[in-house]
């Protein structure tokens, strides 16, 4: 099946950027997602790329994808104590979602 | 915009209760909704999807007899974990999504429902 990995944890000094990287196998997915869990929460969607954008930002966070090396990250700049969290990336081709496991970014204060 | 409502939010019962799990969508019509199993630490293991008036989709190896889905109105569905024994203890979240706004449209996310059987 399709894969998505992401490495599991970083940690970061407050104020620093944050950049949590992610790959994915399927050359078809067509939207690739970031989304944030806090300690026994759901899912928030914090941002989401078409795979024929290569670059999005909004806000604190921009969004990088290289398609052709299947890589996406996610920028977090001035990262405060209230982002740790863990991060999943996501990608779909269709209406399912294919998550890593997510990264735990810890940060410094 | 797009608020998704889980409830309860954290269950403790005995083993061989059946416990039943709510899932909203609050200003949105969810056409689709899923429902995910998270274990401690891990990522989210889809279980099912279920289509507003039609049947749920199970993937292989979730028992359909044991967690039954019910999505009877464009803005909720159920998920009950029947006979519930404690390695069904787990946290439970459900996504939603209104396809008819296109195919670009994400799924959110409820806050979950932690379930632990004694």
């Amino acid at each position: 099946g399709e894969d998505v990995e992401q490495s599991l944890f970083l940690s970061v000094r407050e104020g620093d950027s944050s950049v949590i990287n992610c790959t994915y196998t399927d050359s078809s997915s067509t939207y690739l997602y970031w989304y944030k869990q806090e300690p026994g929460a759901g899912l928030q969607l914090l941002t989401y790329i078409f795979s024929n954008m290569d670059m999005k930002q909004d806000q604190r966070l921009t969004v990088l994808l290289n398609k052709k090396d299947k890589h996406l990250s996610l920028r977090i700049a001035d990262t405060q104590t209230g982002d740790s969290a863990i991060y999943f990336c996501a990608e779909s081709n269709t209406w399912q979602l294919t998550f890593g496991k997510g990264t735990k970014l810890s940060v410094i204060p | 915009g797009a608020v998704v409502s889980q409830h309860p939010s954290w269950v403790i019962c005995k083993s061989g209760t059946s416990v039943k799990i709510e899932c909203r969508s609050l200003d949105f019509q969810a056409t689709t909704m899923f429902w995910y199993r998270q274990f401690p630490k891990q990522s989210l293991m889809l279980m099912a999807t279920s289509n507003e008036g039609s049947k749920a989709t199970y993937e292989q190896g979730v028992e359909k007899d044991k967690f039954l889905i019910n999505h009877a109105s464009l803005t909720l569905s159920t998920l009950t974990v029947t006979s519930a024994h404690p390695e069904d203890s787990s946290f439970y979240i459900c996504s939603a999504r209104d396809h008819r706004s296109g195919s670009n449209q994400p799924q959110h996310f409820g806050d979950g429902t932690r379930l632990s059987i004694l």
